[in-house]
This record gives structure tokens, sequence and C-alpha cells, in this order.
């Protein structure tokens, strides 16, 4: 079955700077890569996602790139915010009824 | 347009009782599936269902634990005989279809005493 590892898994960065999280997977066969976000106490919310025939793809100040070929995919954060402190959780699915695989999740704490 | 909605949001249960999760997905989606998260861990899938059907049951403890997602009502995560190690949070996601986006309800925190 499928499986992602997600880097780092703690992030500290000071507020306004970026943020890079990265993800491998090892389903060449996954076409379908969501990124949530997950506060205290609350569901993953999906704030992006990528399909694999798109290398790149941007939302405001949060950006996603798909490196097919690598089986890599990272979140780009720009200009961070404290209120982007959070659990970011990459995931990635296949072709066919297929769940998410979901990585280990990385703490992101932005610093005023 | 609600979201998914999962009920209880918080559940207490001694050790060898029934827990009942209940999950109702997005209006117009017929996919749902569970993951269950322990404290300070990711996501594990558990069960993936359409509707009246398991479509994979891969992340289900063989015992103990069932699912349903009947052809009326909601989805249900059946948990007998609870011990300790199933406390955690269960959360809900539904798709409209295979392969479509998946969204995430608020989840269910079931403690074990």
């Amino acid at each position: 079955g499928e499986n992602v590892e997600q880097h780092p898994s703690t992030l500290s960065v000071q507020e306004g700077d970026s943020a890079v999280i990265k993800c491998t997977y090892s389903d060449s066969a996954s076409n379908y890569f969501p990124w949530y976000k997950q506060e205290l106490g609350k569901g993953p919310q999906l704030i992006i996602d990528i399909r694999s025939n798109v290398g790149e793809k941007k939302d405001q100040r949060i950006a996603v790139t798909l490196n097919k070929t690598a089986k890599h995919f990272s979140l780009h954060i720009t200009e961070t915010q404290p209120e982007d402190s959070a659990v970011y959780f990459c995931a990635a699915s296949g072709t066919g009824r297929r769940a998410l695989t979901f990585g280990s999740g990385t703490r992101l704490q932005v610093q005023p | 347009n609600a979201g998914v909605m999962q009920n209880p949001r918080h559940l207490v249960r001694r050790r060898g009782q029934e827990a009942r999760l209940r999950c109702s997905p997005m209006k117009g989606h017929s996919h749902v599936y569970w993951y269950r998260q322990l404290p300070e861990e990711g996501l594990k899938f558990m069960v993936y269902l359409q509707k009246e059907n398991i479509i994979d049951e891969s992340g289900m403890p063989k015992e103990r634990f069932s699912a349903e997602f009947p052809k009326e009502g909601p989805s249900i995560l059946r948990i007998q005989q609870v011990v300790r190690g199933d406390s955690a949070a269960y959360f809900c996601a539904s798709s409209k279809e295979s392969g479509n986006t998946i969204y995430f309800g608020e989840g269910s925190w079931l403690t074990v005493v």
C-alpha cells in the first residue's frame, strides 16, 4: 500500500517568514495530493490540493508543488501569521477506490 | 450547505461497554471514510464505505470494530467491549465520488475509563 513520509515534524518560524513542509510517497499510481490544517480539538481542514497533471498550484499565501518523477510534494506558506500555527498533514491517494494515506504531520509554530 | 456532522463530539465509556459514533456526510456525498487519531499522532485509515457497501476495511481492527453506512441514515462506527487503548479521536470524512475532494467532520473524542 501507499506510504507517506512528512518532514519536519516540528517547524518554528518568525512571523512574516516562509514555511516549507515536504512529503514523499511510495505508490507511483497516486495522483491526488491534498494538504490539511488541523487546529487543536478540531477536525482536519482542507487548505489546498493538487492532482498529478499539475506541477504547482497557488492560493494566496499557500502553494503546493509536485514532482512526480521524484515522488515528492511540498507545501509553501509565505508571509506566515500567528494564525497559521497548527498541525499540517499531507496525504496521497491513487486511482480507483482508495482512501487517503496521511503523513505523520508537522507542527508549525509562528512566533509573533 | 452543512459540512460533515459527527456525534457525539465527546463520549465517555467504561471498559467493556459499547461505543457508537455517528456520521452524516455532506449533502450529496455518498462516500464515507473513518479515521482514528491517537493523541499527538497522525490520522490512521480505518474503513471506507459507500451506501450499503464496505469498499475497504483494511485499516479496521479484526475484532470489536464494525462500520456501516445504510441506505437511509448516518454512517455508524461501532466499538464493542471498549478497552483503554480505544481512547482516541475518531474522524469521519466524506466525498461525492471516489477520487474527489474529501472533507472531514470535527471528530468524536472517545475516552475509555
